[in-house]
């Protein structure tokens, strides 16, 4: 299986910040990373798929990049909407895997 | 829309079966997959296994392997998840989300169904 890890495991930002997420692959996986936003209570929603295109309905205030092992999920501006838990999951090969978690919570 | 509803919450003896539902609505069901994860209590999402709606085939995560059958009702766009021999450590919330009709080929789950909480208590 393709372990993904994910940094920081949690952070706090202030509305208007800019914010980094970075997920790493233990093996090279291409582009085939997605990311999703999860609310509490709430089913993961799919943000960037393939490192970096933005899903239909995305703000544009997020973005992906990066490619084999490193990858980036960038939020321009947090938003009040945007305190959440992000995931990264790779679909290079099965079983597909998720990344543990950052939280993004208020300072 | 594309809308995946979920059949509602079990709860299940050790060594008992759970079969969830999730119905299809917004789109042409047969020309996506579908694929199944779980999220346990305060952990990460975990990928189940996938199936193509159109013929049948699957893919199952190995750790689930002989013990989970996923299956489609294309006249009722319906998916099926089936998980034998629960245990607690299967006590999650279980998820259906649209992916492609193919698999290895950037894969993504858009959109998910609301979720089904199992629950495996003695």
């Amino acid at each position: 299986d393709i372990q993904m890890t994910q940094s920081p495991s949690s952070l706090s930002a202030s509305v208007g910040d800019r914010v980094t997420i970075t997920c790493r692959a233990r093996q090279r996986i291409s582009n085939y990373l997605n990311w999703y936003q999860q609310k509490p209570g709430k089913a993961p929603k799919l943000l960037i798929y393939a490192a970096s295109s933005l899903q239909s309905g995305v703000p544009s205030r997020f973005s992906g990049s990066g490619s084999e092992t490193d990858f980036t999920l960038t939020i321009s501006s947090l938003q009040p909407e945007d305190f959440a838990t992000y995931y990264c999951q790779q679909s290079y090969n099965t079983p597909f895997t998720f990344g543990p978690g950052t939280k993004v919570d208020i300072k | 829309q594309v809308q995946l509803v979920q059949s509602g919450a079990e709860v299940k003896k050790p060594g008992a079966s759970v079969k969830v539902s999730c119905e299809a609505s917004g789109y042409s069901f047969t020309n996506y997959g579908v694929s199944w994860v779980r999220q346990a209590p305060g952990h990460g999402p975990e990928w189940m296994g996938w199936i193509n709606t159109d013929n049948g085939n699957t893919n199952y995560a190995q750790k689930f392997q002989g013990r989970v059958t996923m299956t489609t009702d294309t006249s009722t766009s319906t998916a099926y998840m089936e998980l034998r021999n629960l245990r607690s450590d299967d006590t999650a919330v279980y998820y259906c989300a649209r992916d492609l009709p193919v698999l290895y080929l950037s894969n993504r789950f858009d959109p998910w169904g609301q979720g089904t909480l199992v629950t495996v208590s003695s």
